[in-house]
């Protein structure tokens, strides 16, 4: 069985400071982790994933995130926020039969 | 990179009508989709597994009757949501793996947005 609980519903930033997205996993096995960015209206955007490769990922616009196993965390982060970073941020866990738990999603919302 | 087609994008139809929905891998070919709907404010809640070839796996829950998926090639799935009523108004999203391995990320399409009057 696996479970994916994203700790905030809701986060909000000042443009230009950092953000913290939270996310903590439980899998029977070793599972594979992506974060995704959701617009309004619109399907889902990967933003980065773990793999058993690296523990710390770079993603797409600036964003990273670290797998931490001894907290079975997976917390999405980057230095500066951008107005464009306003959005629904999902994180989520694969096993090998492909089929995949999704958290129940984080709102960030970018102050100017 | 990976794209995933999904149409229509927006559709408004009467009570009763069946409404089908089309996903498409447009540079790799996927086995496996999943169909997921979407509730406003919530996440994605997966409806079921299409496999190229065969029947698909539903989950609990999700009436196979009213949500007919077609697998007909690994390149197109498709929903057809059979006698919409108000209460089947939702956002629907499909997805794509481009093998059968977990390691690789699911692509999704970006999604149909049903409203039934």
């Amino acid at each position: 069985a696996q479970s994916v609980t994203q700790l905030d519903s809701h986060v909000s930033v000042s443009e230009g400071t950092p953000v913290l997205l939270r996310c903590n996993y439980s899998s029977s096995y070793s599972p594979s982790l992506f974060w995704y960015v959701q617009h309004p209206n619109k399907g889902l955007q990967l933003l980065l994933k773990y793999t058993s490769a690296a523990t710390l990922v770079k993603g797409i616009n600036g964003f990273e995130a670290e797998f931490k196993k001894s907290e079975t965390s997976f917390h999405l982060t980057k230095p500066s926020a951008h107005m464009s970073d306003a959005a629904e941020y999902f994180c989520v866990v694969t096993l090998n039969a492909g089929k995949s738990t999704f958290g129940d999603g984080t709102t960030l919302t970018v102050k100017p | 990179g990976a794209v995933v087609s999904q149409h229509p994008s927006w559709v408004i139809c009467k009570s009763g009508t069946s409404v089908k929905i089309e996903c498409r891998s447009l540079d790799f070919q996927a086995t496996t989709m999943f169909w997921y709907r979407q509730f406003p404010k919530q996440s994605l809640m997966l409806m079921a597994t299409s496999n190229e070839g065969s029947k698909a796996t539903y989950e609990q829950g999700v009436e196979k009757d009213k949500f007919l998926i077609n697998h007909a090639s690994l390149t197109l799935s498709t929903l057809t949501v059979t006698s919409a009523h108000p209460e089947d108004s939702s956002f629907y999203i499909c997805s794509a793996f481009p093998d059968s391995y977990s390691n690789q990320p699911q692509h999704f399409g970006d999604g149909t947005r049903l409203s039934i009057l």
